[in-house]
C-alpha cells in the first residue's frame, strides 16, 4: 500500500488567497483525521470523519476553514481566505476499525505571506 | 476528560546511554496507548502500542514501553541511544472513539 498521500507537499500563497489541501487515505480505512502542527501550539486535531461523515469539527479554528470527504478515497481541507497565522504543517491521517492506530501522511507545509 | 502529559519538552542523552521518555495519562476507561516518532520534515510514525495483554511492549528501532496501570504511566525506553534516534516523540491515548489524545511531544537530543 502506498500509505496516506497528501498534496501538495509545499504551498506558498499570499494572504487572502484560497488554499486547498488534499488527502488520499489508505484503502479500507474508515476514519480520516486532519491535524495542524505549529511550534507554538503543537499538534492539533482539526476535524475527523467516519465513513465520509464529519464526526467532530470542534478543532476547526474559524469559519475560514472547511473540510469535505466526498468519497472514501479523497478528502480536502480548504482555507478561504488564508491568513499568515495559518502557516503550519497540515497532516492527514487514516485509521480502521481493527485497531486505533493512525497512519500519517507526509504533511503539507503551508506558508501564507 | 482524558489527557496525556509528557514530562520534559526536551531530553538530552549521550550516545550509548539509556533513553527514558516519560508519559502519564488520565483515562476513566482502559486505554489504548501509543508512542509515535516524528523525524524532521516527516509525518508521525508508529513506534509501538499497548492495547491489552502483556504490559511490556516492544516496538521498532529497539524501543519498548511498559504500561503501569497503578501509576497511569507508559514510559518509553531504549537501552542504548543512537544518533539516528534524534527526533520528536509523541505519546497518545485512545479511549474508544478512535480519536487520539496527544501529548505535547518530547524532543530527544543525542550528544556524541
Amino acid at each position: 500500500d502506498a500509505g496516506v498521500i497528501q498534496s501538495p507537499r509545499h504551498e506558498v500563497t499570499e494572504m487572502g488567497q484560497e488554499v486547498t489541501l488534499r488527502c488520499k487515505p489508505i484503502s479500507g480505512h474508515d476514519y480520516l483525521f486532519w491535524y495542524r502542527q505549529t511550534m507554538m501550539r503543537g499538534l492539533e486535531l482539526l476535524i475527523y470523519f467516519n465513513n465520509n461523515v464529519p464526526i467532530d469539527d470542534s478543532g476547526m479554528p474559524e469559519d475560514r476553514f472547511s473540510a469535505k470527504m466526498p468519497n472514501a478515497s479523497f478528502s480536502t481541507l480548504k482555507i478561504q481566505p488564508s491568513e499568515p497565522r495559518d502557516s503550519a504543517v497540515y497532516f492527514c491521517a487514516s485509521s480502521n476499525l481493527k485497531n486505533h492506530e493512525q497512519y500519517f501522511g507526509p504533511g503539507t507545509r503551508l506558508t501564507v505571506t | 476528560a482524558q489527557s496525556v502529559t509528557q514530562l520534559g519538552s526536551h531530553v538530552s542523552v549521550s550516545e550509548g546511554a539509556l533513553v527514558l521518555l516519560r508519559c502519564n495519562y488520565s483515562s476513566s476507561v482502559p486505554p489504548y496507548l501509543f508512542w509515535y516518532v516524528q523525524y524532521p520534515n516527516q509525518g508521525l510514525q508508529l513506534l509501538l502500542k499497548y492495547t491489552t495483554g502483556a504490559t511490556l511492549v516492544k516496538g521498532i528501532n529497539g524501543f519498548e514501553a511498559e504500561f503501569k496501570k497503578s501509576e497511569t504511566s507508559f514510559h518509553l525506553t531504549k537501552p542504548s541511544a543512537h544518533m539516528s534516534d534524534a527526533a520528536e516523540y509523541f505519546c497518545a491515548v485512545s479511549v474508544g472513539n478512535y480519536q487520539l489524545i496527544w501529548g505535547a511531544g518530547t524532543k530527544l537530543i543525542i550528544k556524541p
